[in-house]
């Protein structure tokens, strides 16, 4: 059974910092790896997808990477913003079955101080 | 503009009677799924529809049920059955293809609290 892990569950740093979130699975026999972004209250909002042949991908401030044999993905934010506050989760896609379903971490509330 | 919404943002549910969710998109969207979120978890998987007229369980199905007869409409009905309900409930839909990279967009949520 695949399992997501996301290490740190809090993470508080001051504004300008670049910082690191980390991903890991247990099971590498994914299609694809998401990084999403939820607001309190609110919905999901995708920021990067990874395709399981590819080892990063960027949008804007965001480099999201891939590394399939070692179970593992990280999200890096460059001179992070008040507005980079919120939880993000990562979310792999199930290489078998017909569903090709989401498992989800329980993401890492990231606060960004001005 | 396209997107998912989800009706009500709170709902209140009292013992023994079953809640509907509502859920509608625009995005001409093949598939739609039903997750629920606990405090400090991650999503589970409740139902799944890749099709009108079809549905499937995901990983937390028991207590809950849905109905897929417009593409564009997904409810789920958390039933009594279910006796911890209390919980964040997203909608989200997506392409369905041979391509399993298609992205899932996501509605603003439900948050359903027991009286």
């Amino acid at each position: 059974k695949q399992e997501v892990t996301q290490i740190p569950a809090a993470l508080s740093v001051p504004e300008g910092e670049n910082l690191v979130l980390n991903c890991s699975f247990t099971d590498s026999a994914i299609y694809n790896l998401q990084w999403f972004r939820q607001d309190p209250g609110k919905g999901l909002t995708s920021l990067l997808l990874i395709q399981s042949s590819q080892r990063e991908q960027t949008s804007g401030r965001l480099n999201a990477s891939l590394d399939k044999s070692s179970g593992r993905s990280t999200l890096y934010i460059a001179a992070s913003q008040p507005g980079d506050s919120a939880t993000y989760l990562c979310a792999v896609r199930r290489g078998s079955g017909s569903a090709r379903q989401l498992t989800f971490g329980s993401g890492t509330q990231l606060t960004v101080l001005p | 503009d396209g997107g998912i919404t989800q009706s009500p943002k709170y709902l209140f549910r009292k013992e023994g009677q079953n809640v509907t969710l509502s859920c509608e998109q625009n995005l001409n969207h093949d598939a739609m799924y039903w997750y629920r979120q606990d405090p400090g978890q991650g999503l589970r998987l409740i139902y799944y529809s890749q099709i009108v007229n079809d549905f499937q369980k995901g990983d937390i199905a028991e207590g809950y049920s849905v109905s897929r007869e417009k593409k564009e409409s997904f409810p789920l009905t958390v039933t009594s059955a279910q006796k911890n309900p209390t919980a964040f409930y997203l909608c989200a839909s997506s392409h369905w293809t041979g391509d399993s990279n298609q992205p899932q967009h996501f509605g603003d949520g439900t948050r359903l609290s027991i009286l």
